[in-house]
This record gives C-alpha cells, structure tokens and sequence, in this order.
C-alpha cells in the first residue's frame, strides 16, 4: 500500500524567506503523481503544485518548486520570498497514474512571521 | 475554470437527523467525484469514490448506509448522512476530475455540527 509521511507538523518562516517542507512516500509504482495542496484557514484546498514522477525536472510554479527524488522517494515543497498569504496546513499527496485516489501526508502548518 | 461547489457550507441539526450535501461541478463534466472528512488539525481522510451512474466504492470502515453517495449526473454528487449522531460531526470536502489523469479539484468543504 502506498503511504505519505511529512514528518514536520508545524513550520515557521520569517516573510521574504525561503521556507523546505518534507514529504517522503513509498509505492512500488513506477509513475504516479506527487502533489502539494495548500489548505488555508478557510479550509479551502488549493492545489500549489503536481510532478509526474517520469519527469525528471522538478515542476515549479512561480514562488513553489519541488526537489523530486525518485530513488530516495523524496518530494519537497520550497516556498521562496514567504509571504503572509502563504501561511496555512500545506499537505502532500500522491496518486497512482489510472483510477489515482489521493492519498495525503499528515500535513504541515506554516506560519509566516511579519 | 475547474470550479467546484459545494453546498451547504455549514450545517447544525439534531441528532436523528439525516443531512444531504451537494457537489457539483460548475464549467466540466466530472467522471469521478470523491467524498473525504477532515477533522480539526488532521488530514483528510478518503470515505469513498463516486462514478457517474454506478455505485460509489466506500473505503474500508466507511459504512455504507450510514453515508450515502449517489452521483446521478456528470456534474453532481451528493453525500447523505442518515440518522447523524454527534460522533458525526466533521468537516466534509468533496472533489471532481475530469478525467482519471487529471487533477481533482475541491469544494469548499461542508462544516457539520450535530448536536
């Protein structure tokens, strides 16, 4: 079965910093999807950013960029230049290519620091 | 586009009662809609996956007749929680995909309180 862990409940980031959270999965999958959803307090979960797992190029997406190692099963969320709207439950998640339900990490609360 | 909503957004009642929520897809045709509860500070937890015009596949220790799933159409599915009791309360969010390869897009959620 397929499994996400983010082993970091809570983060904090002072505004205009560079901000790592971790996710590690496993699957013996050779392709799926990896994602980070953003749920701020309005509960409202936001996709940030998705990477299909034959790319080798880590997706990015403005602000967001992922580090995607496959071998080691690792997929981090860098949030640069943290701003005050980033603050929320950030959660990782991973699917399966055909018929993927997600399966999502524990989460991480972010707090940005003014 | 890929708007999700997602009605009510709050929701008290009594126990007994049994309350619908409602999912629909606003601007595409979804395939699949997922229903998933999320208690506070916690992660969402998956109750099942609903396809258009068949039965939903309830996730293991969902139980089926408590929630109820139907998705009669491409763009609506809806969630009924019969007989809610207290231990009912959560917070429901459901999702819809276009396609098995797409990505899913969430509803605002649906906060219940069952006194």
């Amino acid at each position: 079965a397929q499994t996400v862990t983010q082993s970091q409940p809570e983060m904090s980031v002072q505004e205009a910093e560079t901000v790592t959270l971790s996710c590690t999965y496993d699957t013996s999958e050779s392709d799926y999807y990896l994602f980070w959803y953003k749920q701020p307090p309005s509960r409202q979960m936001i996709l940030v950013i998705r990477q299909e797992a034959y790319k080798q190029q880590n997706a990015t997406e403005n602000r967001f960029s992922v580090n995607f190692q496959k071998a080691a099963k690792s997929f981090s969320l860098k949030i640069s230049d943290s701003q005050l709207g980033d603050a929320a439950m950030y959660f990782c998640a991973y699917s399966r290519i055909q018929g993927g339900k997600l399966i999502f990490g524990q989460g991480t609360e972010l707090s940005v620091k003014p | 586009g890929a708007v999700v909503s997602q009605h009510p957004s709050r929701v008290i009642c009594k126990s007994g009662t049994s309350v619908k929520i409602e999912c629909r897809s606003l601007d595409f045709q979804a395939t699949t809609m997922f229903w998933y509860r999320q208690f506070p500070k916690k992660s969402l937890m998956l109750m099942a996956t609903s396809n258009e015009g068949s039965k939903a596949t309830y996730e293991q220790g969902v139980e089926k007749d408590k929630f109820l799933i139907n998705h009669a159409s491409l763009t609506l599915s809806t969630l009924t929680v019969t007989s809610a009791h207290p231990e009912d309360s959560s917070f429901y969010i459901c999702s819809a995909r276009l396609g098995s390869n797409q990505p899913q897009h969430f509803g605002d959620g649906t906060r219940l309180s069952i006194l």
